[in-house]
């Protein structure tokens, strides 16, 4: 089982839609939790941290279940510029991030 | 402005040729890395450094050298380049890797061939 799974998608939505990844990581010792946003051929860059409590930011809602191993990612009233990939981040005690595979998001008129 | 530099951006080499990526960060942070990123596999992390002269090996080391002789700079060697090293590499760095945010840079294109 590989340490942190995405659906690679795509996820084709309308303009205004609500969508949602999820991201299962398999070591329960992970502490922190992140989703960035990479478009492409372009680095990656930070969308936003997910804390336990859940954390809002904008149209973007993060949450984390430990119970269940998985953070996910909201994302309401898509626009055409949330078109990229989401890359979900989880890092543990080693210092070292994991980076799953990314979910593909197409935002179409 | 804060930001982590890759040179060269883009690179056609042939096998064998040795070749550097440098990276440099001006944030002043310990820690450093670099990642290769190839269509379905992702985001792979090569080599890490947490601070000036500690380097280890990521998941996939194997063809690859850095060095971090100064705090800003750490290079990505490949000695002698192969085919199989064709690929996207980013460079980032971090203040606190494991509670903060990685900055990357802007990634390098290399095709050996």
């Amino acid at each position: 089982r590989k340490e942190v799974e995405q659906d690679p998608g795509p996820f084709n939505v309308p303009e205004g839609a609500t969508v949602a990844f999820n991201c299962t990581y398999s070591n329960s010792a992970s502490q922190s939790f992140f989703w960035y946003r990479q478009d492409c051929r372009k680095e990656p860059k930070l969308l936003m941290s997910v804390y336990s409590s859940g954390n809002e930011d904008g149209r973007f809602t993060a949450q984390l279940n430990r119970a269940s191993q998985y953070i996910s990612l909201l994302i309401r009233d898509s626009k055409l510029s949330d078109s990229a990939t989401y890359l979900c981040v989880v890092t543990q005690r080693s210092y070292i991030p994991t980076f799953g595979r990314g979910t593909s998001l197409i935002v179409h008129p | 402005e804060a930001q982590v530099t890759q040179n060269p951006r883009y690179l056609i080499t042939v096998t064998g040729k040795k070749l550097t990526v440098t990276c440099s960060q001006n944030m002043n942070h310990e820690y450093m890395s670099w990642y290769r990123q190839d269509p379905g596999l992702g985001l792979r992390q090569i080599y890490y450094s947490m601070n000036v002269e500690v380097t280890d090996k990521g998941d996939v080391p194997e063809g690859y050298k850095v060095s971090r002789k100064e705090k800003r700079n750490f290079p990505l060697i490949l000695e002698s380049p192969s085919p199989n090293q064709t690929s996207l590499y980013f460079c980032a760095s971090s203040g606190t890797p494991n509670t903060g945010e990685l900055f990357f840079g802007e990634g390098s294109r290399l095709t050996v061939l």
